[in-house]
């Protein structure tokens, strides 16, 4: 199965920043495919978080934002709070695939 | 606002077909591509397939050959079949819907054990 790849973990103190990574290649992220965000709480199904690489959809904090280059993607979180402590995937298309391609999933821990 | 809702047996046994349905309400079918995404205990997602009103689908390719998607447009439902499931296939199986290549909707999910 084809992924992409993220850090299985992040973790912060709460207000800090932190950043999860999610890398791919050229026939996903880097041919030029969107990646989106989902934040999945605990027993709960997944959530969307961004989209188009960096827009949030309405309701969601500006504590959470997005970035793309090549053939990665970044979500960032600032102002770290309690309530962020759960599992985030990115998301692209692959091309080879035919159809989309998730991250494998990193677990945001607030200290 | 579209509401997705999963229904289906929790248990399936080795070697059987995985029967699911996914009811929509609250937006038209024509405006999605239709999607059952699946997630193992602890593991990643993983994207299964989709269709589209037209009645055009897509498959996985590492399913492709197991994996059925059908839409009743009648009855505001769209569903999946998996055939000859392992244990492998046991998770937790959502509808979605997909516009653009965002994920804006889903189910709220459904597990399905495999075991005898």
């Amino acid at each position: 199965q084809s992924m992409l790849r993220q850090p299985p973990s992040v973790s912060g103190a709460p207000g800090q920043r932190v950043t999860i990574s999610c890398t791919g290649s050229s026939s996903d992220i880097g041919a030029g495919y969107d990646v989106n965000w989902y934040q999945q709480l605990p027993g709960a199904a997944p959530k969307l978080l961004i989209y188009g690489n960096s827009n949030r959809p309405s309701g969601v904090p500006d504590r959470f934002s997005g970035s793309k280059s090549g053939t990665s993607a970044s979500l960032a979180i600032t102002g770290l709070q309690a309530e962020d402590e759960a599992d985030y995937h990115c998301q692209s298309y692959d091309s080879r695939l035919s159809g989309y391609v998730f991250g494998t999933g990193t677990k945001v821990t607030v200290l | 606002q579209v509401r997705l809702q999963e229904s289906g047996p929790g248990l399936v046994k080795p070697s059987e077909t995985l029967s699911l349905t996914c009811t929509v309400s609250g937006g038209s079918v024509s405006d999605y591509y239709w999607t059952w995404i699946r997630q193992p205990p602890g593991k990643g997602l993983e994207w299964l397939g989709d269709i589209f009103y037209s009645g055009s689908t897509n498959y996985n390719p590492s399913l492709k050959s197991r994996v059925t998607i059908s839409l009743d447009t009648s009855q505001n439902q769209f569903s999946l079949m998996l055939t000859s499931v392992t244990a492998a296939d046991t998770a937790v199986y959502y509808c979605t819907a997909v516009l653009r290549g965002v994920i804006d909707y889903w189910g709220q999910g459904t597990l399905v054990t495999v075991s005898s």
